[in-house]
């Protein structure tokens, strides 16, 4: 199976602060990869997909950038709404396994 | 606009069984790739299965091959994951997924139902 590990478990920022989120996958994974934010009680809403790409309606603050093995989700001037537990997922073989998530808190 | 309501939660005794349900509405299941997701409480995303949009293909996490079967009723446009042999760790709030083509090379999990709530008690 496919390991992904996500860093950090969590991270405290402020409105208007610029964060990084970052996922290594332990093989290639043709940049098959997705960003999850969920906010507690909801389920999770896709953000990005192959690894770059926004889906249609996410804010442009958002962000995915690829490179090799490594991936990264940021998140530029943080809005109040951003705060959530982000996300990521390997969509290159089955099992699709996710990071273990990063807890995005308010400073 | 895509819906999709999953149903059939519950508390059941361990080793007992129980069916899910996630209807869909918006667009027709038997052509879509769809995946179970689960989450146990305070805990991270889990994938759990998966059914192809064309060929049925299924796919299953390790932690509940043997035990749990992924199916769809494209009468009903519903789709099922029957759970059996059920373990404390099978409890999480269980959500369906439509996966989306969007030609990059793979399914991702754009449209996600609301969850349901199942507990193993032991």
């Amino acid at each position: 199976d496919i390991q992904m590990t996500q860093s950090p478990s969590s991270v405290s920022a402020s409105v208007g602060d610029s964060v990084t989120i970052t996922c290594r996958a332990n093989q290639g994974i043709r940049n098959w990869l997705a960003w999850f934010q969920q906010k507690p009680g909801e389920a999770p809403k896709l953000l990005i997909y192959g690894a770059t790409t926004l889906q249609s309606g996410v804010p442009s603050r958002f962000s995915g950038s690829a490179s090799g093995t490594d991936f990264t989700l940021t998140i530029s001037s943080l809005q109040p709404e951003d705060f959530a537990t982000y996300y990521c997922q390997q969509a290159y073989s089955f099992p699709c396994t996710f990071g273990l998530g990063t807890r995005l808190e308010i400073q | 606009e895509v819906q999709l309501l999953e149903s059939g939660g519950g508390l059941v005794q361990r080793g007992g069984s129980l069916r899910l349900s996630c209807e869909a509405s918006g667009f027709t299941l038997s052509n879509s790739a769809m995946t179970w997701v689960r989450q146990a409480p305070g805990k991270g995303l889990e994938w759990v299965s998966f059914i192809s949009d064309i060929t049925d293909n299924t796919y299953y996490a390790d932690s509940v091959k043997g035990r749990f079967t992924i199916s769809r009723d494209s009468s009903k446009n519903t789709l099922y994951l029957q759970m059996n042999s059920l373990r404390a760790e099978d409890t999480a709030v269980y959500y369906c997924a439509r996966n989306v083509d969007y030609g990059l090379g793979s399914y991702y999990m754009a449209y996600w139902g609301q969850g349901a709530l199942v507990t193993v008690s032991s």
